[in-house]
């Protein structure tokens, strides 16, 4: 069955510092991939998408994603993280079967610190 | 602007009393679904629509229903309410159900509390 996993429940970075938040999948044909940011009291908003091309995709806010096929992989990252950045957020990839169904991860929960 | 607007923000209500939910989106979409977030569960489906007159449960539809009688709404009704229902709900719409291009728009939820 397909999966996301988002090994980090929490993590605190300092403003300033560089960020990698992790996703790994579970799927068995080329997965659709997506990572949506949700900001304290408001509703989830994409961030970036990959499915085929170059495996670095850049997203809103600074944001960008690599997908790696053998590690299964497809982390956020942003170089350098702003205090407006602490938000939850969520990998999911897309069943693009007969259900097209998406398939969430938990959530990583970000702090930053000042 | 393009939106999904969820009503009420917030909601404490008692066990048993029936509440609706209200969700819009002005953007045409045909698809629409409801999700609950809980702490250390994510984002749970719990139904979705895939054009109007056409709804489908989700992963924990037990306790809800919906409607879809027009495209721009898709209600959450809760006949009868209990503590377990106490959850941030999310709506959310998109172009088609699945689509790579035309990513999922959230409302800003509805905090449910039940007593």
């Amino acid at each position: 069955a397909q999966s996301v996993t988002q090994p980090d429940i929490h993590i605190t970075v300092s403003e300033g510092a560089s960020l990698e938040l992790r996703c790994n999948y579970s799927y068995g044909a080329t997965p659709y991939l997506f990572w949506y940011v949700q900001s304290p009291g408001q509703g989830l908003q994409l961030l970036l998408k990959y499915f085929s091309g170059d495996t670095l995709v850049q997203g809103i806010k600074g944001f960008e994603a690599e997908f790696k096929r053998s590690q299964s992989s497809f982390n956020l990252r942003k170089p350098s993280v702003h205090w407006s950045d602490a938000a939850e957020y969520f990998c999911a990839v897309l069943n693009a079967g007969n259900n097209r169904k998406l398939i969430w991860g938990l959530g990583t929960s970000l702090a930053v610190n000042p | 602007e393009a939106q999904v607007t969820q009503n009420p923000r917030y909601l404490i209500t008692v066990t048993g009393k029936k509440l609706t939910v209200t969700c819009s989106q002005n953007m045409n979409h045909e698809y629409m679904s409801w999700y609950r977030q809980d702490p250390g569960l994510g984002l749970r489906q719990i139904y979705y629509s895939m054009n109007v007159e056409v709804t489908d449960k989700g992963d924990v539809p037990e306790g809800y229903k919906v409607s879809r009688k027009e495209k721009r709404n898709f209600p959450l009704i809760l006949e009868s309410p209990s503590p377990n229902q106490t959850s941030l709900y999310f709506c959310a719409s998109s172009l088609s159900r699945g689509s790579y291009n035309s990513p999922l728009h959230f409302g800003n939820g509805t905090r449910l509390t039940v007593t």
